[in-house]
This record gives C-alpha cells, sequence and structure tokens, in this order.
C-alpha cells in the first residue's frame, strides 16, 4: 500500500509571496492532519480535515488555510508569506478522526527567503 | 506554555544497553499517548502507543510507560542498536487535537 505523498518536497519561496502544498494520504484514509516543524517548536497542529470538513485547528494566524477534496487528497495554503514560515509542513492520514494512529508523509520543505 | 516536555534534547547510549526517553505532559484530560520516530529528511514512523486505561504496553524491544498521577511518560528501549539512533517524539491526544507533540530527544547508539 503506497504511503502519504506531499508534493513539493522542496520549495523557496519569498516573503510576501504564497505558497500551497499538497498531500495524498494512504488509500482508503479519510482523515488528513497537517504539522509545522520548526527546530525551536518541534511539530505543532495545524488543522485536521475530515469528509471535506475542517474539524479542528491549531494556533496559527489566518495566512494558514486548507481544504480537503472529495477523494481526502488535501491541500494548505499559505498566504503573505513571512521569514518564520520556514519550517518543514507535514501531513498525516489516518481512517477517520477517531483513528489514533496517525501515518506521515515525507513533508514539504519550505525555505521563505 | 509547553504542554508536552521532553527535557533531554539527546541521549547517548550504548549498544545493547537500555535507552530511556521520558515526556512530561500538563494536562490530565490527555487519554491517548504515542511515540514516535524520525530519521532525517523522513517523516515520523508510529512507534508503539498507549492508552490511559494502561500503565505499560510492549511492542518487541519497544516498552511504553504510563504514570498518570505524575503525568510522565516514557519509552524504553532493549537492547539498544545502531539503527534505533533518530529523533522519538512523544506525542498525546484528547480527541480535541490531534496530537500535541513534545519537541523530540535526538537518540544516538554507539557501536
Amino acid at each position: 500500500k503506497a504511503g502519504v505523498t506531499q508534493t513539493p518536497r522542496y520549495l523557496i519561496k519569498t516573503r510576501g509571496q504564497q505558497v500551497t502544498l499538497s498531500c495524498s494520504p494512504i488509500s482508503g484514509h479519510r482523515s488528513v492532519s497537517w504539522y509545522q516543524q520548526t527546530p525551536g517548536q518541534g511539530l505543532q497542529f495545524l488543522f485536521e480535515y475530515f469528509s471535506e470538513t475542517q474539524r479542528n485547528k491549531g494556533n496559527f494566524p489566518g495566512r494558514f488555510s486548507g481544504r480537503q477534496f472529495s477523494n481526502s487528497r488535501s491541500e494548505m495554503n499559505v498566504s503573505t508569506l513571512e521569514l518564520g514560515d520556514s519550517a518543514l509542513y507535514l501531513c498525516a492520514s489516518s481512517l477517520g478522526p477517531q483513528d489514533y494512529e496517525q501515518y506521515f508523509g515525507p513533508g514539504t520543505r519550505l525555505t521563505v527567503t | 506554555d509547553q504542554q508536552v516536555k521532553q527535557n533531554s534534547p539527546s541521549l547517548s547510549v550504548q549498544e545493547g544497553r537500555i535507552s530511556i526517553l521520558n515526556c512530561d505532559y500538563t494536562n490530565s484530560m490527555f487519554d491517548y499517548f504515542l511515540w514516535y520516530k524520525k530519521y532525517p529528511a523522513e517523516g515520523p514512523t508510529f512507534l508503539i502507543s498507549i492508552s490511559s486505561i494502561k500503565d505499560k504496553n510492549e511492542d518487541g524491544r519497544f516498552t511504553v510507560f504510563l504514570n498518570k498521577s505524575a503525568k510522565h511518560l516514557s519509552l524504553h528501549i532493549v537492547p539498544s542498536q545502531p539503527g534505533d539512533s533518530a529523533v522519538y517524539f512523544c506525542a498525546v491526544s484528547s480527541g480535541t487535537y490531534k496530537y500535541i507533540f513534545g519537541t523530540g530527544t535526538r537518540l544516538k547508539v554507539l557501536a
């Protein structure tokens, strides 16, 4: 069974630009969560989607948004990029919102210059 | 204010010995606890979990202990192998959030 895939793997953007990251969950998984990993903060929860609806949201500004499509694929968008947005963005999928075990993708490394 | 703390950023252990990684949390509402292992350039990989109704769970060389009164979680790896060298994250869940992660402990197993 194919794992969670994320595209692109690496991205360099300029301050003020916007970016869209994509995540394809494991086949059959309907819940997708996004996390930001930075050296000082560890992994921080961004949001979770299930059945095209955002179920939970972490403590991030409104510049961070996401969506989920009917095939469970998910995208997250960051607008008006700031230098502090440079991080590894990880997507994780699970069978459903009640399933505690999540499977992570390799992440997208975003660098904002 | 960090709700999940891994106070040791790094740990070195000799091959064959026990590795003990620790994690403390603040909220007694958390009801599920997990450990993930992360290699460079890869996403975290699920290792082992425990629910709040248990105090111990074993899977091969890996054992997780939960002390609810102390709000403390630990991962024991016995015997430690060089391939275990990675960053280990503990994570907690209450259902409201999917997970809250600790900041990680870098384990180095010396051959």
